[in-house]
């Protein structure tokens, strides 16, 4: 159980290009899903929290308008990276929680896609 | 900015060898502190989740342990397999509304035969 899948697993784009992600919750309800990002010998960065039905809280530093979350249902979040430029190359990882009731949300367990590589030319 | 750091960042034994990483975080404002593996071209994947005090948790030949006042967990792996070999990433929550956490470095293992 708890499987969440990311597409695509890694995409070569022109620079000014947009990209689309896709973090998928295969066999949970996910009402929050995490975007992280990860450059090369530094930890996972989270990037921003996204909840079913309204918009994403972004973390100091990450351009909004640049990395566009939609969350639209309890099992499906996207990230759009806008105009992506060479700088954008990273991997872009999400995460699902599988909330429990009356649970705290730091002690739940987040579930993670395995990655997109973009590779922006 | 929440300082998260797990030592070694590598490490390499041999086959049958027990080993041990460290992960170091604030000691304030302490929810839970997160255990992943990470093989290469995998997901991450869910050790442990500790939440108190003197905690121990156990998984296989895999065990945690965690002081919140002093803030450090350790990591054990008791006759390193090389399917042990991935990266062990530690990760602290604090009391965010949401459970966003911050993530170490992680700790490169690698088992050899």
């Amino acid at each position: 159980g708890a499987v969440v899948s990311q597409h695509p697993s890694r995409v070569i784009c022109k620079s000014g290009t947009s990209v689309k992600i896709e973090c998928r919750s295969l066999d949970f309800q996910a009402t929050t899903m995490f975007w992280y990002r990860q450059f090369p010998k530094q930890s996972l960065m989270l990037m921003a929290t996204s909840n079913e039905g309204s918009k994403a809280t972004y973390e100091q530093g990450v351009e909004k308008d640049k990395f566009l979350i939609n969350h639209a249902s309890l099992t499906l979040s996207t990230l759009t990276v806008t105009s992506a430029h060479p700088e954008d190359s990273s991997f872009y990882i999400c995460s699902a929680r599988d909330p429990s009731p009356g649970g705290n949300a730091a002690q739940e367990t987040q579930y993670f896609g395995p990655g997109t590589r973009l590779l922006v030319l | 900015i929440l300082n998260v750091e797990q030592s070694p960042q590598s490490l390499h034994v041999q086959e049958g060898d027990s080993t041990n990483f460290t992960c170091s975080f604030p000691s304030s404002n302490f929810y839970a502190l997160h255990w992943y593996r990470w093989e290469t071209a995998k997901s991450p994947e869910a050790l442990f989740v500790m939440t108190l005090n003197g905690d121990e948790k156990k998984k296989g030949r895999i065990s945690a342990t965690l002081n919140t006042k002093e803030g450090y967990s350790y990591l054990y792996i008791k006759g390193s397999q090389p399917e042990d070999s991935a990266t062990y990433l530690c990760a602290f929550g604090g009391g965010t509304s949401y459970g966003k956490l911050t993530f170490g470095q992680g700790t490169i293992l690698t088992v050899h035969p």
